[in-house]
């Protein structure tokens, strides 16, 4: 079974900069997240969503950070402009339905500097 | 705020040994709780769960205790081999009041180093 795919795994930009994470879950799982790892910390939640609907984001920094999942399966988190705290792994993780195993892809690191 | 906590951030182990590895939580409305193992450049992955309703739950060489009176959760690991050696945390879920869908919290971490 194909897991947790992301793109790129590493990235860096220059703060005030763009940048944009792919991910592509595991095929028939509804539920898909993405969480920011802070290095030295654990995965924080930024976002949930349940099909292509979103179902919590109230950890997103909304005024930088988007997140979409138009046909309920690849995901796109954007970031817009970067900041030098943005710099972290963003793992992307999917699950079959929200109280199910959570299967977590490798992850993109993101250096902003 | 309410959060998951672990006591000990670095646990160094001799190879065979058993390791136990603790957490606290705080929220009382947490119904799930999961540890995750995460090697270095890789995602957490998941290790054993256990749910409220219980009070151990046993793996291969992994055991998980809970204890809802004082809020703590432990992972032990028996027979404990170099390819452990990994950062381990722990999770809550917690109910979001009303809603369907939980909220995985993670705690910080535990780096466990095994050495032969």
């Amino acid at each position: 079974e194909a897991g947790v795919a992301q793109s790129p795994r590493y990235k860096i930009i220059e703060k005030r900069q763009s940048v944009a994470f792919w991910c592509n879950p595991i095929s028939g799982h509804a539920t898909l997240y993405w969480y920011q790892q802070i290095l030295g910390q654990g995965p924080k939640l930024l976002i949930q969503f349940q099909n292509n609907g979103v179902v919590d984001d109230s950890q997103l920094p909304k005024d930088r950070f988007s997140a979409e999942r138009l046909k309920g399966v690849d995901s796109t988190l954007k970031i817009q402009p970067a900041k030098l705290e943005d710099s972290a792994v963003y793992l992307c993780a999917s699950s079959f339905g929200a109280y199910n195993e959570q299967f977590f892809g490798p992850g993109t690191r993101l250096t902003v500097l | 705020g309410e959060s998951v906590g672990l006591h000990l951030p670095t646990l160094s182990v001799q190879e065979g040994d058993n390791s136990i590895i603790n957490c606290a939580y705080s929220n009382s409305a947490s119904d799930y709780f999961i540890w995750y193992k995460q090697e270095s450049g890789k995602g957490p992955q998941f290790i054993i769960d256990i749910r409220s309703n219980m009070d151990k739950r046993q793996g291969q060489r992994v055991t998980v205790l809970l204890n809802k009176t004082v809020k703590h959760l432990s992972l032990q690991i028996a027979a404990t081999q170099p390819g452990d050696s990994a950062v381990y945390f722990c999770a809550e879920n917690i109910h979001a009041g009303g809603t369907s869908y939980g909220k995985l919290t993670f705690g910080q971490g535990t780096i466990l180093t095994v050495h032969p």
